[in-house]
């Protein structure tokens, strides 16, 4: 059973340019996290979605990012213009759709690092 | 949100337990707590999660006291692999539902010592 997948991995891009962060859950899973880590800091919660909804974006920056999780394919994180300042790893979870016992654990993938020059 | 205290830091000598101690002086009781782990750069890795009662698996062991305020997670035999930051996370549910965002706080460096 494959876990979380993200790729790229790894992504450069010029200032203003765009960046698109991908994201395939566990299978079964369709509660799809997305977490954003800065340089020497801890994982700050951005986006929460199922498929096709948008249930809690309260971390995402006003401007400039958005997330999507379509009926098919992966989640996609979208940062347009970037800025130096958005240079960070940035980690999908996701959890399954039937709620347990206090809820779903969440599983992370291995992370984008994006670097903006 | 739900805050937790870790110490910034700890030591562990290969082969012994390693007790990680997290404080909550708040969480009520529905919420839940759960530990991960940040290998250098790595997505975050699942550990163990409970509610009141002590809890065992694979990986570790989970100590809560009665009024659930002391979390202690437990590595029975601690391997230079499991150098790592550990979290402590009292999870956010939102209401209605059963799912939730987690709080990442900093978290404990644990370096196991040969």
């Amino acid at each position: 059973n494959a876990g979380v997948m993200q790729n790229p991995r790894h992504l450069v891009r010029r200032r203003g340019q765009e960046a698109r962060l991908r994201c395939s859950p566990m299978k079964g899973h369709s509660h799809v996290y997305w977490y954003r880590q800065l340089p020497e800091e801890g994982l700050k919660f951005m986006v929460y979605l199922q498929k096709e909804n948008i249930i809690d974006e309260s971390g995402m920056p006003k401007e400039r990012f958005s997330a999507e999780f379509p009926k098919e394919g992966p989640s996609i994180l979208r940062i347009q213009q970037v800025v130096r300042g958005d240079s960070a790893a940035y980690f999908c979870a996701s959890s399954p759709p039937k709620p347990g016992q206090g809820g779903e654990t969440q599983y992370f993938g291995p992370g984008t690092r994006l670097l903006v020059l | 949100d739900a805050k937790t205290t870790q110490p910034p830091s700890m030591d562990c000598a290969e082969g012994r337990a390693a007790n990680l101690p997290c404080n909550h002086s708040t969480i009520s009781g529905n919420e839940y707590v759960y530990w991960y782990r940040q290998i250098h750069s790595q997505g975050p890795q699942y550990i163990i999660h409970g509610l009141k009662n002590n809890e065992t698996n694979e990986m570790a062991s989970l100590i809560i006291t009665e009024d659930r305020k002391s979390i202690t997670l437990i590595l029975p035999h601690a391997t230079l692999r499991d150098t790592a930051v550990y979290y402590c996370i009292v999870r956010v549910a939102y209401s209605g539902g059963s799912n939730y965002k987690l709080t990442f706080g900093k978290g404990t460096l644990l370096t196991v010592n040969p």
